[in-house]
């Protein structure tokens, strides 16, 4: 088992640009979870996923979207990029939403803004 | 509001002497709490949580909802160990990890 993947591995975009982000979860996973970690910090939360629906999501602007889809793989979409959108995103993935369920992490997608 | 805090940025040690990470949240509820591990050039993996009660890689953690604490020891501590750790809080809702900002634990031979 490869483990949540993400890609792309890193991506360079300028302000005002969109981009999209991708990730498979573990085989059998249900839930998808998206974290934003700036350098120095530990990862923030932003949305998770479950049976493609949205379950929750964190202080972000609207300009961050998610969807998941019938094989329970998930973007994510960042509209009119800003520099402090430089960040490293983290993809997490659980067999279901229940709380005490570990979250599995990708490597992650290096977003640099220029 | 929930809120995790680990107040050691940074935390230097001996090869075999004790560590202690410190963990402390804030949260009206029940919480389930995580510890979470990077190692250099790892992806950020699931260390141990307080429901398994177990010891992983020597590491134990308690939690002290008196002192709204989840403390990671280990007694020996050793160079492998040299990480970065997060401490984590779900608060039950399932969806939302609140992770602290993380202890840099550098072991020295």
């Amino acid at each position: 088992d490869a483990g949540v993947t993400q890609s792309p591995t890193h991506l360079i975009k300028t302000r005002g640009q969109h981009v999209t982000l991708r990730c498979s979860p573990i085989s059998g996973h249900k839930s998808v979870s998206w974290y934003q970690q700036v350098l120095g910090q530990g990862p923030q939360f932003i949305f998770q996923y479950y049976e493609k629906e949205e379950r929750g999501r964190g202080n972000f602007p609207d300009r961050f979207s998610a969807r998941q889809f019938p094989n329970y793989s998930s973007e994510l979409n960042v509209n009119a990029l800003l520099l402090g959108d430089s960040a490293l995103y983290l993809c997490a993935s659980s067999l279901g939403g229940q709380s005490n369920q570990p979250q599995h992490f990708g490597d992650g997608t290096r977003l640099s803004i220029l | 509001a929930q809120r995790v805090t680990q107040p050691e940025k940074l935390l230097s040690v001996f090869k075999g002497a004790p560590v202690e990470l410190k963990c402390n949240y804030s949260y009206s509820g029940s919480p389930e709490l995580f510890w979470y591990v990077q190692y250099s050039r790892q992806r950020l993996q699931l260390l141990l949580r307080h429901i398994s009660r177990e010891s992983i890689k020597g590491f134990t953690a308690d939690l002290n909802k008196g002192e709204t604490s989840f403390h990671l020891k280990k007694p020996f501590a050793q160079e492998e160990d040299s990480a970065m750790y997060y401490c984590a809080l779900n608060s039950g809702s399932g969806y939302a990890l609140n992770f602290g900002k993380g202890t840099s634990l550098l072991v020295t031979p």
